[in-house]
């Protein structure tokens, strides 16, 4: 019941197009939804994050869209660019964040 | 900026070797993290604490340990070393989140090889 699912695995996007990265999770618990991107050599790091009770929020070329009912969340890279090359991570965190599931991350190839 | 530091990049161990991997952060925050990180697995964690001397089981506690003696430092403990540990290790830490954001800053992670 703890289980991030993130689909897919590896995606390629064509310079300027749209990378769309699915998650799903099962347990109601959780009440903090994150995605952290990771450079190679890097840590991740917090990319943009979502509360269950917004439906979409943007930042930049960034978008969460949630919902809610299905248990699905999602995050659309408008704009791709070569520099978005890289693996994104969903997650999700139970209340006051001290434990957070990731999914299994996708790696992103935005072909110039 | 938050800074969290590893202590190693790369580390060679034996199989059976006690391994000591060690992570500071530098902004005063309540929780620390250990993971592993595989290949189709995302991040696993291993321990966390949310305060000195206090530690909570994971997921995948099973042949580790920690240690935190002051805030800032978290260590992990290989108390023998096998080859399924091979795998790259990552701390983070967090402010205590009161309906705010529960942002983890990583470190740069640690690739442990265990031959």
């Amino acid at each position: 019941q703890q289980q991030v699912k993130q689909s897919p695995q590896s995606l390629i996007v064509q310079k300027g197009g749209i990378s769309i990265i699915n998650c799903a999770y099962e347990n109601t618990a959780f009440d903090y939804f994150p995605w952290y991107q990771q450079f190679p050599g890097k840590g991740p790091a917090l990319l943009i994050a979502i509360r269950p009770d917004v439906s979409e929020k943007k930042e930049g070329r960034f978008t969460i869209s949630f919902n809610k009912s299905a248990k699905q969340f999602s995050l659309h890279i408008m704009d791709s660019q070569p520099g978005d090359s890289a693996t994104y991570f969903c997650a999700a965190s139970f209340t006051g964040g001290f434990k957070t599931i990731f999914g299994a991350g996708t790696r992103l190839f935005v072909k110039a | 900026d938050v800074k969290v530091t590893q202590s190693s990049r790369y580390l060679v161990k034996r199989t059976g070797e006690k391994v000591f991997l060690e992570c500071v952060q530098d902004m005063d925050h309540e929780n620390m993290f250990w993971y592993r990180q595989d290949p189709g697995l995302g991040l696993r964690l291993i321990y966390f604490s949310y305060d000195v001397k206090m530690k909570e089981k994971g997921d995948i506690p099973e042949g580790y340990s920690v240690s935190r003696e002051k805030k800032e430092r978290f260590s992990l403990i290989l108390e023998s070393a096998s080859t399924n540990q091979t795998s790259m290790y990552l701390c983070a830490s967090s402010l205590v989140g009161t309906g705010g954001s529960y942002e983890q800053y990583f470190g740069p992670g640690t690739r442990l090889t265990v031959t």
